[in-house]
This record gives structure tokens, sequence and C-alpha cells, in this order.
């Protein structure tokens, strides 16, 4: 059984503060490492699918960096919005062609 | 384009039962994927279906099954259900096979068993 872990477990923020988390994943069989958001009573809703070693992806105030050499990958939001309040969920893709979800970050902004 | 759906959303059962839960993706998607969350657990992968047939099967005993028909539509079946198995189930559809494809998620289905 593959290990994803994600980090923290639970962050509450202010608006307006800058936040990242991370993914953890294994460095072998690398194929694509995903990121979702996932609000309560939604479903998750893609934000981000990285493949190669040293992508950068951008969406808005979201961004991405991922290190597969090291097995981990960065979600950074900027001036944290209430909006962004979710489970932020990243999920590891090996040739296997199967995916390795963690269990998540759960961030809480306070207006 | 209309998203991914489930049915049903809500579901109680007793142990002993079987349950079948549907699952449409989006126009034109030919992967879908099961996963079960339980309190507690990441997502865990059920298995994965392109073109009608299952392509691969996490760690889960044989009462778990699942098919895909033609118009991609997929359902999943869980029999003898169990305690263990209350859960929600979340499908996902992507437009190709292989994990560099966006998945699509349905809101899923909540099945509680008694």
């Amino acid at each position: 059984i593959l290990n994803v872990e994600q980090s923290p477990q639970s962050l509450h923020v202010q608006e307006g503060d800058s936040t990242n988390f991370t993914c953890s994943f294994p460095s072998s069989n690398f194929y694509a490492l995903h990121w979702y958001r996932w609000e309560t009573a939604k479903s998750p809703e893609a934000l981000f699918v990285m493949t190669l070693n040293g992508d950068e992806k951008k969406k808005g105030r979201i961004s991405a960096t991922l290190n597969t050499k090291e097995g981990y990958s960065y979600l950074y939001i900027k001036g944290s919005q209430p909006e962004d309040s979710a489970t932020y969920l990243c999920a590891f893709g090996n040739t296997g062609n199967q995916f390795y979800f963690g269990t998540g970050t759960s961030l809480t902004v306070i207006p | 384009k209309a998203g991914v759906t489930q049915t049903p959303r809500y579901l109680i059962k007793t142990r002993g039962q079987q349950v079948t839960l549907s699952c449409s993706p989006i126009s034109g998607h030919r992967s879908v994927s099961w996963y079960q969350q339980t309190p507690g657990q990441g997502l865990q992968f059920l298995f994965e279906y392109f073109s009608e047939t299952q392509r691969n099967k996490g760690n889960f005993p044989g009462r778990f099954s699942g098919r895909q028909f033609s118009n991609s539509r997929s359902e999943m079946n869980v029999s003898t259900l169990e305690l263990g198995d209350s859960a929600l189930y979340l499908c996902a559809s992507s437009a190709g096979q292989g994990p560099y494809n966006e998945q699509f998620f349905g809101p899923g289905t909540r099945l509680t068993v008694l």
C-alpha cells in the first residue's frame, strides 16, 4: 500500500494570510500528481494535474509546485479568503494507473 | 456540459443486504473510477472501467464489483453488506485512461449499513 501524506491535517488562518500545505508521495514509479479542492456538501474539484519534475501551476491566487525526485508537492494560497475554506486533497498516480489519495488538509479562513 | 451524476444520493441498508450504486459520467468520457471514503481515511480506490472493461482494481474484497455499459454509465455493487461498508462512495469520470487525465467527481452516494 502506497503512502501519500498531507500536512498539516488542519489549518486555521486569518483572511488575507498566505498559507501553504505539503503532499508527500513515493518518488518511484511517478506518473502524475493531482490537487483537488473539496468543499463541504460538494464534489471534489480538480485544481491541478502535474506530471513533470519542477512543474509549477497557477490558478488565480492558488499555485502548486512539484518535486518528483524527492517526492513532494506544495500548494500555496496567497491572500486567503473565506471562500477558500475547504479540504485540499492530493492524489498520486503511479505507472500502475492507480490513484492514491492523501487524507487532506482542512483549511478554515477566518474573516 | 452536465457533470457527473450519482444515484441514489443516500441509502440505508441492513447487514447482509446488497446494494447497487449508479454513476453517469460526463458526456464523452469513457473512463469511470470508483472510490470509497470512510471517516479518517483518504479516498480509497475501488476500480476503474474504461470502454466497458475493468482496467484496474483496488485492494477490496470480491463483495465489491462493478460494470460499465456501452454508454459509459457504470454501476457498483456491494453484496453481503457489512457495517464497515458504511461510507461515502464517489465516482469520477475522465476523458481518457491513465493518471495524467483530469478526473471529474460526482456528488457521491452516502451508504449507511445498520
